[in-house]
């Protein structure tokens, strides 16, 4: 069965530090991963993706994702933590190409950035 | 990436009534999906919703509960039917994005009910 698991329910990092939001995945065939985040009160936004290619990729606000397939791991990261990434950041996989192939989401960790 | 608008962005509701969410796009998609987000929990797909078809319900979701419509390209709700407090919830109207391909999901801001 496809999973998705965030092992930690929240991160604690001091502002300048960096971050490391972790995400593994069970999934059978060539998984595309996707982080997103919530800020309080919003919907959820598209942070970026894995889909083929180089294994580190970026996104928006300084973020990034190293795709490790021996691991199935897909953490984000970024190398420098600010106040204002305080949020919930939520994993998701989908087993290959096709719309109509659901994203399975992990259970989303808060991240708390402190001044 | 599309903009999404959700109506209402929240609501307090009496027990046993409905409500309508509305969702608007601003470009025309294929695709629609409604999600539920209970209070501390992960995102649970409800339906997909293609215009001039039926939507298609998740497992645990029906149609009597969740009446979808799907008039246009770029327009749709959900009905939440009948509403107890297990109904409140953060409802989430998502299109995927421009490359259909690769699937990444754009989001509304959200309609968060509260059943009393």
């Amino acid at each position: 069965a496809q999973s998705v698991a965030q092992p930690e329910d929240q991160v604690n990092v001091a502002e300048g530090n960096p971050l490391t939001v972790k995400c593994t995945y069970s999934v059978s065939g060539n998984p595309y991963l996707f982080w997103y985040v919530q800020y309080p009160n919003r919907g959820l936004q598209f942070l970026l993706k894995y889909i083929t290619g180089d294994n580190l990729v970026k996104g928006s606000y300084g973020f990034e994702a190293e795709f490790n397939k021996s691991q199935t791991s897909f953490h984000l990261k970024k190398p420098s933590a600010l106040v204002s990434d305080s949020a919930l950041y939520f994993c998701a996989v989908r087993r290959g190409p096709g719309n109509n192939r659901k994203l399975i989401w992990g259970l989303g960790t808060s991240l708390a950035v402190n001044p | 990436s599309a903009v999404i608008s959700q109506k209402p962005s929240r609501d307090i509701c009496q027990r046993g009534t409905s409500l309508t969410i509305q969702c608007q796009v601003d470009s025309q998609v294929t695709m629609m999906f409604w999600y539920r987000q209970q209070p501390g929990q992960s995102l649970t797909l409800i339906a997909t919703a293609n215009q001039g078809s039926e939507a298609t319900y998740e497992s645990g979701f029906v149609i009597d509960k969740f009446p979808i419509s799907r008039p246009n390209l770029t327009f749709s709700t959900l009905t939440v039917s009948n509403m107890s407090p297990e109904d409140s919830s953060i409802y989430l109207c998502s299109v995927v994005g421009t490359s259909e391909n690769t699937g990444e999901l754009f989001f509304g801001e959200g309609s968060r009910l509260t059943v009393l």
